[in-house]
């Protein structure tokens, strides 16, 4: 089936560590997204990439890092230049035009 | 003004009832829009998107209103199962691939 994987699904970080986020798709989708939700609040984009080697920072992008080596993968760095990492992170991806996104399943981020 | 604004709620309403939010936006040039929705600790899930003719789908019929710069999401006959967040979202530039920006969402309560 064709769909957007993100793992893990819940990760622990200790303050000061870096830890990356995996976002993979088998949807042959050139756009990918990373978006950061808070409790209560929407989501809000850190990074985007709308081809492979390229990617444009999006609102929340600092103490963030992004690569897009491979069409199918867009891995999101966390690092501890973050002030306030917990979060639920999204992965999505989109077809070219203006269509509608598809999300993973997110990961939970808990600093601790 | 904020680029995608809704009216968080939340909204609690008998089942059976018929429900509407708006979601205003703020870019005339604005291109797609969409409703998601989303469950609890969940990822958003696209319910339906939004045309310019309008766009229904069984008991959700969704439309736009550019001259006023909003979208509006009609439930009826409201099921338990469809307790949950919408979130509105919009390409709000030109160019495809652009990032989808996303409201706060509202929040709906279908009581028995």
């Amino acid at each position: 089936d064709g769909g957007i994987t993100q793992s893990p699904k819940y990760l622990f970080r200790k303050e000061g560590q870096n830890v990356t986020l995996s976002c993979e798709q088998n949807l042959n989708h050139d756009a990918m997204y990373w978006y950061r939700q808070d409790p209560g609040q929407g989501l809000r984009l850190i990074y985007y990439s709308q081809i492979v080697n390229d990617f444009q920072k999006g609102d929340i992008a600092e103490g963030y890092s992004v690569s897009r080596e491979k069409k199918e993968s867009f891995p999101l760095t966390v690092t501890s230049a973050q002030k306030n990492p917990t979060a639920f992170y999204l992965c999505a991806s989109s077809a070219p035009g203006f269509t509608e996104a598809f999300f993973g399943q997110g990961t939970r981020l808990t600093v601790v | 003004r904020k680029e995608v604004e809704q009216d968080p709620g939340p909204f609690n309403v008998p089942e059976g009832a018929t429900v509407a939010f708006n979601c205003t936006y703020s870019n005339s040039a604005s291109q797609s829009f969409f409703w998601y929705r989303q469950d609890c600790r969940k990822e958003p899930k696209l319910l339906m998107s939004v045309y310019s003719s309008g766009n229904e789908d069984g008991r959700f019929t969704a439309q736009l209103n550019r001259a006023s710069q909003y979208i509006s999401l009609l439930i009826r006959d409201s099921k338990l199962s469809d307790s949950a967040t919408y979130l509105c979202a919009v390409i709000p530039y030109r160019s495809g691939n652009t990032p989808l920006v996303f409201g706060k969402g509202t929040r709906l309560s279908v009581i028995a």
